[in-house]
Formats: structure tokens, C-alpha cells, sequence
């Protein structure tokens, strides 16, 4: 069956701090791996798309990689501000019947506090 | 419009009462899905279209889920004799391109959906 796991489950830092979340994944076959922040009581928007050939992609101060052999991702995010507090999702794509088909991860609920 | 529009952003219903909701995808895009998002959890899947056609339903958890797209833009997702396991976010994203191609995927804000 196809997984996604994410981990931690939650996390608080402080402002101004790095950290890095981790995505395991079971999807077979592999199309691409996404990441997004879904702030409370709004929709996810994406930060990064990457697919098989693409180890690592950045946009501003996050910075995701990926290792298709291990089948994991990490987000890493530099120098954290208190607006990054929000839930961060990895979504794995695999192909199928209809073209794909997109497995969320459970997210990390990442707390930023001053 | 600018992004992926959904209403209503909340509807509290009584068990059994039937509701519908909206979502009005960006401009011109060919993909459209419904997610169902409990709390603390990442969205579950529940059905796809590329244009009006429904290519994907696997995701409906009942015969009571309904979804249509008539016109290929507008979408409407339909839960009759409402459960209070129906409670939940509803998340509607659209996308340009057509799903087996890698396209980014726009959320719109949700319709929370409680059940009394």
C-alpha cells in the first residue's frame, strides 16, 4: 500500500532557528515528491516540487532534498520566523491508471515561538 | 478568478440533512480533485476530474459522497443523510494540466463541515 510518514509529528523551536523535517515514503512507481505548508484554517500552498532526477530544490529559506534510493525527504527551514509556524505536508505522487495519484503525509505541525 | 474558490468556508448540519459544496477552480484548469481533511490529518483523497469527465471516484467512502463537474469548470460536492463521521474539511485544488503530467496543484481555502 502505498505510504507516506512523516516525522516528527510535531515540533516547536525558537525564532531565528533551524530545523528539518523528515518524509519516508512507500509509493511505488515513483512520479514526484511535493512539499507544502498548510497554515491553520487555510488551504496548503506549495513550496517545492521534485521529481525522480532532483535531489535537492530550494525556494527562499526552505530547502528540500530528496534521496529516491531511501525513499525519504527533508525539509529543512533556515533561520526560522515566527509566520512559519504552520503544518508542513510531504505528498508523494505515483503513477497510475489515470496518470497519478497523490498520497499525503500526515504533516508537522511546526510551532515558532519569539 | 485569482485562486481556487470554495463556499461555504463553514456548514454546521444536522445528522441527515443533505449539503452541498462548492468549488469554483482557477481559470482554465483541467484538473480538479476533492480531498477530505480530518483534524490533525493530511488530506485522503476522494475524486478526481480531468475537464467534466470524473476519471477517479475510488476515494468516495460511500454511496451518499456525490461529485459532478458538468460544464468542466465549476464543481459541486454533494453529501446526502449527513454523518457526524462526514465532519471534516473538504479541500478542493485545481490544476492546469492534466494529472499525469507533473503540474502544481492550487488548494483553495476548504469548507469545514460539522455534523451535529
Amino acid at each position: 500500500k502505498n505510504q507516506v510518514e512523516q516525522s516528527p509529528q510535531s515540533l516547536i523551536i525558537l525564532e531565528g532557528k533551524n530545523c528539518t523535517l523528515q518524509c519516508n515514503y512507500t509509493v511505488s512507481p515513483f512520479s514526484n515528491l511535493r512539499w507544502y505548508k498548510q497554515d491553520t484554517g487555510r488551504g496548503p500552498v506549495s513550496l517545492t516540487i521534485m521529481t525522480f532526477s532532483e535531489n535537492t530544490k530550494s525556494n527562499g529559506r526552505y530547502t528540500a532534498t530528496l534521496d529516491a534510493d531511501t525513499k525519504q525527504s527533508s525539509l529543512h527551514i533556515t533561520a526560522s520566523q515566527l509566520s512559519d509556524s504552520a503544518s508542513y505536508i510531504c505528498v508523494v505522487s505515483a503513477r497510475d491508471n489515470y496518470g497519478q495519484n497523490f498520497v499525503f503525509g500526515p504533516g508537522t505541525r511546526l510551532s515558532v515561538l519569539p | 478568478g485569482a485562486g481556487v474558490s470554495q463556499s461555504p468556508r463553514y456548514k454546521v448540519a444536522k445528522r441527515g440533512q443533505d449539503v452541498a459544496l462548492r468549488c469554483d477552480p482557477i481559470s482554465g484548469h483541467v484538473s480538479l480533485f476533492w480531498y477530505q481533511q480530518a483534524l490533525g490529518q493530511g488530506p485522503e483523497f476522494l475524486t478526481y476530474f480531468q475537464n467534466e469527465a470524473q476519471l477517479d471516484k475510488s476515494g468516495l467512502p460511500s454511496d451518499r459522497f456525490f461529485a459532478e463537474r458538468p460544464e468542466g469548470s465549476v464543481s459541486t460536492l454533494k453529501i446526502q443523510r449527513t454523518q457526524q463521521e462526514d465532519s471534516a474539511v473538504y479541500l478542493c485544488a485545481s490544476s492546469l494540466v492534466a494529472v499525469e503530467l507533473t503540474g502544481e496543484l492550487f488548494f483553495g481555502e476548504g469548507s469545514r463541515l460539522t455534523v451535529l
